[in-house]
């Protein structure tokens, strides 16, 4: 089946760091580009950062830039999003999503971040 | 970046036609063909519904259609059906690798 699952939500204070996890199936993760997005309660998506399909570039949101790092490791499907100096607004579902035609066609169910202050 | 804009809301009957637009600017949506909509029932994962201004995946069907107009891209979803009930948001390419979405528009089958 083709799917994306998201890991390593939880609940972390505020100045702490989480790793987020997305295992892919199912496709043949080395030849795509990957996203992550969240949505915080209540509001709507968020575009936070893209990575290519080796690993060699990567892009952030200006609200995350120098505090998250995408990466991945093709050998084990598997996409990742450290999360440092976490903040409130921080708080959020986390979703994988892979990219097709600049667009996102595959997204994961989402893992919860929350960061009490 | 601010976000795209798209109304909160939008509600119509079942077999009418509604259109959500997505308005951004020369640095996004005006200035590139990639804009792509999705679908997101809440608790669920979001859906691809439009990718590149026009273009709809096999599997979705041809009651929803993408178009676009200078800083403008709208969604038009026909017959609707009461499964359509959802949040919709737009997404633009916005160079140097990064992207936005537009805030959502809650779509109300009445």
């Amino acid at each position: 089946e083709v799917q994306l699952v998201e890991s390593g939500g939880g609940l972390v204070q505020a100045g702490g760091s989480l790793r987020l996890s997305c295992e892919a199936s199912g496709f043949t993760f080395s030849s795509y580009w990957m996203q992550w997005v969240r949505q915080t309660p209540g509001k709507g998506l968020v575009w936070v950062s893209r990575i290519n399909s080796d690993g060699s570039s990567t892009s952030y949101a200006d609200s995350v830039k120098g505090r998250f790092t995408i990466s991945r490791d093709n050998a084990k499907n598997t996409l990742y999003l450290q999360m440092n100096s976490l903040r409130a607004e921080d708080t959020a579902v986390y979703y994988c999503a892979r990219e097709s035609f600049w667009s996102m066609d595959l997204w994961g169910q989402g893992t919860l971040v929350t960061v009490s202050s | 970046q601010s976000a795209l804009t798209q109304p909160a809301s939008v509600s119509g009957s079942p077999g009418q036609s509604i259109t959500i637009s997505c308005t951004g600017t020369t640095s996004d949506v005006g200035g590139y063909n990639l804009v792509s909509w999705y679908q997101h029932h809440p608790g669920k994962a979001p859906k691809l519904m439009i990718y590149e201004v026009t273009k709809r995946p096999s599997e979705i069907s041809n009651r929803f259609s993408g178009s676009m107009s200078g800083n403008t891209a709208s969604l038009t979803i026909s017959g609707l059906q009461a499964e359509d009930e959802a949040d919709y948001y737009c997404c633009s390419y916005a160079g140097s690798n990064t992207f936005i979405f537009g805030g959502g528009t809650k779509l109300t089958v009445l």
